[in-house]
This record gives structure tokens, sequence and C-alpha cells, in this order.
């Protein structure tokens, strides 16, 4: 079955750092979306990327889907509290409605 | 307006007890999706809706697990005979269609079981 994995698992960094989040589908995907889950929260929406090679971008936030529509990545610019969280990435395989999450990354922000 | 709510927000409940967790998806949402969610890790996809049939039964981790959605709108997951095992947050969320629309997520239910 597919498989959508995310790396790092978890990642630290201080206050205006840079952070990346990379997933990974064992198959070509139609669609992918990312999601993130404040502590106690529950996951929220935040982007979709349906075209090989699309860059989305979102204030501090940069989206990429491969050009294989196999992989994925998220960048955020200078870090703040606020982007403290977990990332998930979550694909849909052609002809079929089910949404595969990643595995997530926590984020977290050193003041 | 209103978005995905769930109860209970919180159930404790004994081992080998049945549990009924309810989701209310937003209004118009044709499809609707049920999650589980263990303590720091992923979500695990359990069950989809579409209007009221369940074209994917896929991620019910066993025969104990059970959901049902009735008027196309509210839906019911059953775990009967409740496991330890079973303790995770169970999040519900819906979308306008099913294909490339975005899922909103209801606050989740969380379930401990003894």
């Amino acid at each position: 079955g597919q498989q959508v994995m995310q790396i790092p698992q978890y990642q630290h960094v201080q206050e205006g750092e840079d952070f990346t989040t990379y997933c990974n589908s064992s198959t070509t995907l139609s669609n992918i979306q990312w999601y993130k889950q404040r502590p106690g929260g529950h996951p929220v929406f935040l982007i979709q990327l349906v075209k090989s090679g699309e860059v989305k971008k979102q204030k501090r936030l940069t989206f990429q889907f491969g050009e294989a529509k196999k992989n994925s990545s998220l960048h955020i610019t200078a870090t703040q509290t606020t982007d403290v969280g977990t990332y998930f990435c979550a694909g849909r395989n052609f002809g079929n409605e089910k949404l595969t999450f990643g595995t997530g990354t926590r984020l977290t922000i050193i003041p | 307006g209103a978005g995905v709510s769930q109860s209970p927000s919180n159930k404790v409940t004994e081992k080998g007890k049945d549990v009924e967790l309810r989701c209310d998806p937003i209004s118009g949402h044709t499809a609707l999706y049920w999650y589980r969610q263990s303590l720091g890790q992923g979500l695990e996809f359990l069950i989809y809706f579409q209007g009221n049939s369940a074209p994917d039964k896929s991620g019910l981790p066993s025969d104990r697990f059970s959901a049902e959605r009735t008027g196309g709108s509210v839906s019911t997951l059953t775990i009967q005979r409740t496991q330890q095992e079973d303790s995770a947050v169970y999040l519900c969320a819906s979308s306008l269609g099913v294909i490339t629309d975005t899922q909103y997520f209801g606050p989740g239910t969380r379930l401990t079981v003894l």
C-alpha cells in the first residue's frame, strides 16, 4: 500500500532560523496537501499542490511539489514561536479518494 | 459558520465496554473521514464516507470497529469490547467533495481505556 514518510521526525530550531520538512511517497501522487497541528489541537489545512514542480508561497512558508509528484517539501523562513507544531503532508493516489497522511515533523522553537 | 463538531470530547471507559463516538460534519459536506491519532503519532486512516456509503473501510483495525453515517450528515464510530490499545484521539474530518477538497477537522475525542 501507499506509504508517505516525512523527515525529520523532530526539529528544534532557534527562533529566526529556517526550517524544512521533506515528504516522500512510495507512489506517484495526484495531489498533496499540507496540514499544521498545534500542540493539543487538531490538523488545520495549509495548502494543496497539484501540478508537477509546483511552488506556492504563503508569507514565510514555501511549498514545493516534486517533478515526479512523489515528494514535497515545506520550508519556513525565519521561524517564529507561532510556527510551533507538527506539520503533516498528506497525499492522494490517482483514482483513490483516500488521503494518506505522512508521519509528521514536530517543530519546536527555542526563543 | 459552524465547523466539524465531535462528542464527547473525552471518554474514559473500562476495558471490554463498548463506546460510541459522534461526528457532526460541516453542513453540505458530502465526504466524512475518521482517523485515529495515538499520542505523539501521525494520523491513521480508519474509514471514509461519501454520502451514506463507505467505499473504503480498509483502515478499520479489527471487526470490533464499525461506523455508520445517516442522512448524509452525522456519523457514529463504534468500538466494541474496547482494549487498552484503542486509547487514542479519534479525529473526524469532512470535505465538500472528495478528490481534491480540503479536509476540515473536528477537535477530536480523546478515548482512554482503563
